[in-house]
């Protein structure tokens, strides 16, 4: 089965910084990677699919790219509301295994 | 509008048996795959099964492979998932989720969430 790697496993940043979270495959995907934010206490929500499409009503600083085996998250202004825990997913195929997550938090 | 709701968990000893189930309503579930995801407490979101849209393909993780079996009722709107065997590592919240894509089991993220049901297996 395919591995999914996300580092770093936890961050901190201040409002406004860019932030960059990184999600690699063991074996290629080509874009069948999704990013999910979940907030404390709360159930995950799509951000991202297709490695780059946001989700419908997902504000515009948050955006992904890659292909393959290395694929990006990045926030390009991070907000408060921003804290929370990013998953990525892969989901070519079952099964449809997810990173380890990377918590963000406001420095 | 969709929604995705589990009930059925709760307190149960190891080597017992606890049936989920996930109730939806705002699309034609018929048409739809259901995947269920976990998380331990303070861990992260592991992945579970999934059964496609007319109940004829399923797939799980090999942490349930043989324990958990995926099942559904087109005619009630419902998703089940039998837990039997249960360990203290089956602790968790279980999610059911909606793929994006009618007809698709995978190729599609999951795009609806239920809020979650907690399992605790525990003596």
């Amino acid at each position: 089965d395919i591995q999914m790697t996300q580092s770093p496993s936890s961050l901190s940043a201040s409002v406004g910084d860019r932030v960059t979270i990184t999600c690699r495959a063991s074996q290629g995907i080509t874009n069948y990677l999704a990013w999910y934010q979940q907030k404390p206490g709360k159930v995950p929500k799509l951000l991202i699919y297709a490695a780059s499409t946001l989700q419908s009503g997902v504000p515009s600083r948050f955006s992904g790219s890659g292909s393959g085996t290395d694929f990006t998250l990045t926030i390009s202004s991070l907000q408060p509301e921003d804290v929370a825990t990013y998953y990525c997913q892969k989901y070519n195929s079952a099964p449809l295994t997810f990173g380890g997550g990377t918590k963000v938090e406001i420095k | 509008q969709v929604q995705l709701v589990e009930s059925g968990g709760g307190v149960v000893q190891p080597g017992r048996s606890l049936r989920l189930s996930c109730a939806v309503s705002g699309f034609i579930f018929s048409s739809y795959a259901i995947h269920w995801v976990r998380q331990a407490p303070g861990k992260g979101l592991e992945w579970v099964a999934v059964i496609s849209y007319d109940g004829s393909n399923n797939y799980y993780a090999d942490s349930v492979k043989g324990r958990f079996t995926i099942s559904r009722d087109n005619s009630k709107n419902t998703v089940y998932l039998q837990l039997n065997s249960l360990r203290a590592e089956d602790t968790a919240v279980y999610y059911c989720a909606r793929v994006s894509q009618a007809l698709y089991s995978s190729s599609f993220p999951l795009d609806y969430w239920g809020q979650g049901t907690l399992v605790t297996v525990s003596s």
